[in-house]
């Protein structure tokens, strides 16, 4: 119940295209959910991050889309470019849990030219 | 932008060996947390600290593992005895609360 489902777990996608990423969870006590970027040799930085009031964040080119009923949150990421490539990871955090985080297993997008 | 310091960036230690992890949070950062990431897996909790005790800690964070602030700068994760499995990428990472997690660049635990 504490798990985070994430795919694809690589993804390649072609400069200016859409990359979209997606997760499920079960735990209904999550309540923050935030994507994390990782490049090689550093640590997950965070990227975007919605809680579950609202159905659409975005920040430039990224949006994190929500839908609470079936408990599934997809980040997406417009006119993918090169520097984009990295491994993402979703988490989330449940109510009252501090900043315990459960990430999902990560995607590594390639973005090519 | 302020960082979240770790030291060494790798570290090789033999089966059996104790091993110090250091990290030095965000000067006004009250929370602190280690986090681990077996190569090719996902980054999985293990501990956090506040107020100079263990908050939470997963099953991973057994007897071997202990934490410390020793000082007002430094966070150190020690593992006791470390095993072959121990073998991962250690990320340490602080808050000033409830607000994001800021990571460092990890340390990378090779048990040889």
């Amino acid at each position: 119940q504490q798990q985070v489902k994430q795919s694809p777990q690589s993804l390649i996608v072609q400069k200016g295209g859409i990359s979209i990423i997606n997760c499920a969870y079960e735990n209904t006590a999550f309540d923050y959910f935030p994507w994390y970027q990782q490049f090689p040799g550093k640590g997950p930085a965070l990227l975007i991050a919605i809680r579950p009031d609202v159905s659409e964040k975005k920040e430039g080119r990224f949006t994190i889309s929500f839908n609470k009923s079936a408990k599934q949150f997809s980040l997406h990421i417009m006119d993918s470019q090169p520097g984009d490539s990295a491994t993402y990871f979703c988490a989330a955090r449940s109510t009252g849990g501090g900043n315990k985080l459960t990430f999902g297993t990560g995607t590594q997008l390639k973005v090519e030219l | 932008e302020p960082e979240v310091t770790q030291t060494p960036s790798h570290q090789v230690t033999q089966m059996g060996q104790e091993v110090i992890l250091r990290c030095v949070p965000i000067s006004n950062h009250l929370y602190f947390y280690w986090y681990r990431q077996i190569l090719g897996q996902k980054v999985e909790f293990l501990v956090s600290f506040y107020n100079n005790e263990i908050s939470e800690k997963s099953e991973i964070f057994d007897d071997q593992f202990s934490v410390e602030r020793p000082d007002g700068s430094n966070f150190t994760l020690k593992i006791r005895s470390t095993k072959l499995e121990d073998s991962a990428m250690y990320f340490c990472a602080s808050t000033v609360g409830n607000s994001p997690l800021h990571f460092g660049n990890g340390t990378r635990l090779t048990v040889t």
